[in-house]
């Protein structure tokens, strides 16, 4: 059973757009939303993350919306750059382990 | 920032040996620590989770034998893949974290390639 289903599997987008990535969970026990980084031949790095006490978290350009009641969150990346050009996963969590999502490969053009 | 440190980096050995890789937080006190998997261009699969001292959980599917675990010390873990055959040739990633409250902080992955 898949429990969070992330879109789209790839994105690209011009330099200084805004990129979108979705993410979709069926559990409510969960109780900790992070989004990771991950560049070729590295482990994922914690972008940014929510607890389903808020709605909106921003942190730079990045910006997470949560939907508590869609179980949906998403990951905004404003005024994209070629440097983002990543894998991104959501993630979900209750306690101990961390559910990834199957990823989205980015590519922004400059 | 917290800081996890791999290593090595990349190995490549012959089908039958075994291979430990190393995880370290280097500035912080890792209670728990994390070793997922990850083929090209898929997801992350978690193997197994250790805290300090006790023996590590394995995930449904992995092999504990094959798969050994040790988490001695609160900032040192250790995966040893027996008798390594060409299947096992993937990305090993590990991650810590201090306490339950805590993100996870992962390393910079193990490619292991078993001729």
């Amino acid at each position: 059973q898949q429990q969070v289903k992330q879109s789209p599997q790839s994105l690209i987008v011009q330099k200084g757009g805004i990129s979108i990535i979705n993410c979709a969970y069926e559990n409510t026990a969960f109780d900790y939303f992070p989004w990771y980084q991950q560049f070729p031949g590295k482990g994922p790095a914690l972008l940014i993350a929510i607890r389903p006490d808020v709605s909106e978290k921003k942190e730079g350009r990045f910006t997470i919306s949560f939907n508590k009641s869609a179980k949906q969150f998403s990951l905004h990346i404003m005024d994209s750059q070629p440097g983002d050009s990543a894998t991104y996963f959501c993630a979900v969590s209750s306690g101990s382990r961390l559910t990834f999502g199957e990823g989205t490969q980015l590519t922004v053009n400059p | 920032g917290a800081v996890v440190s791999q290593h090595p980096s990349w190995v490549i050995c012959k089908s039958g040996t075994s291979v430990k890789i190393e995880c370290r937080s280097l500035d912080f006190q890792a209670t728990t620590m994390f070793w997922y998997r990850q083929f090209p261009k898929q997801s992350l699969m978690l193997m197994a989770t250790s805290n300090e001292g006790s023996k590590a959980t394995y995930e449904q599917g992995v092999e504990k034998d094959k798969f050994l675990i040790n988490h001695a010390s609160l900032t040192l873990s250790t995966l040893t893949v027996t008798s390594a055959h060409p299947e096992d040739s993937s990305f090993y990633i590990c991650s810590a974290r201090f306490d339950r409250v805590q993100p996870q902080h992962f390393g910079d992955g193990t490619r292991l390639s078993i001729l």
